[in-house]
């Protein structure tokens, strides 16, 4: 049963630090979404990969976050530093480019920035 | 860009039927997806539209008129396990190199015995 997986799954945090998150995506999909959802904004898209290769990362705060796919299995998001305002569950969805490109999603990192 | 409406809140009966809907503006459109997401869960896929009419997958409709920029979401036979939020999400135009997902915020729907 294939599915995406996400670590770590919570993770509390001091205003300050970096926190990364990772995420496996389906083996043999070739796109990588990454999102942010709160109880206000709901589902927002941070950044898109398409082939490890980044093609959308405006929904990003560039200054503070930065996301990576160093090999197929691997995708990572990093906020450095953290704020109290990127409190959210961030989840990170995969998909395969061709017909519907429909997204699997993982089990989403919970992310409390004190 | 795109606009996607969908209510925020709907309450339904045990065994009854249901329709959740989605209007959506956007500047092109290459389909549709409804997604179901329980509280503290992750969303799953529930149905993908890309022309005009009804697509029926056991207890789940969806529906799609293009020119209306509507769709809708029928759940029939509402079990308890049925409540959660159902996200309507429009796929748009290429922009970019691709063709980005819009999600819109979500119907949470409450079904009570």
């Amino acid at each position: 049963d294939a599915r995406v997986t996400q670590t770590p799954r919570h993770k509390v945090t001091e205003m300050g630090q970096e926190v990364t998150m990772r995420c496996q995506p389906i083996l043999g999909h070739n796109t990588v979404f990454w999102y942010r959802q709160t109880m206000m904004q709901g589902l927002e898209l941070l950044a898109y990969f398409r082939n490890r290769a980044p093609l959308d990362d405006s929904g990003m705060p560039k200054d503070r976050f930065s996301a990576e796919m160093p090999d197929a299995t691997l995708a990572t998001l990093k906020i450095q530093p953290s704020e109290p305002r990127d409190s959210a569950v961030y989840f990170c969805a995969s998909g395969f480019l061709g017909g519907a490109e429909t997204q699997y999603f993982g089990p989403g990192t919970r992310l409390l920035v004190l | 860009g795109q606009n996607i409406d969908q209510p925020t809140e709907m309450t339904a009966t045990e065994g009854a039927i249901v329709q959740i809907n989605c209007t959506y503006q956007t500047s092109g459109f290459n389909g549709l997806f409804w997604y179901q997401q329980h509280a503290g869960e992750a969303p799953t896929f529930l149905s993908y539209n890309v022309l005009d009419g009804l697509e029926e997958k056991g207890r789940f409709s969806s529906f799609l008129s293009r020119s209306k920029g509507y769709s809708y979401l029928l759940l029939k036979e509402l079990q308890m396990k049925d409540s959660a939020s159902y996200l309507c999400a429009v796929r748009g135009a290429n922009s970019g190199g691709y063709q980005k997902v819009t999600f819109g915020t979500g119907t949470k729907l409450q079904v009570i015995p």
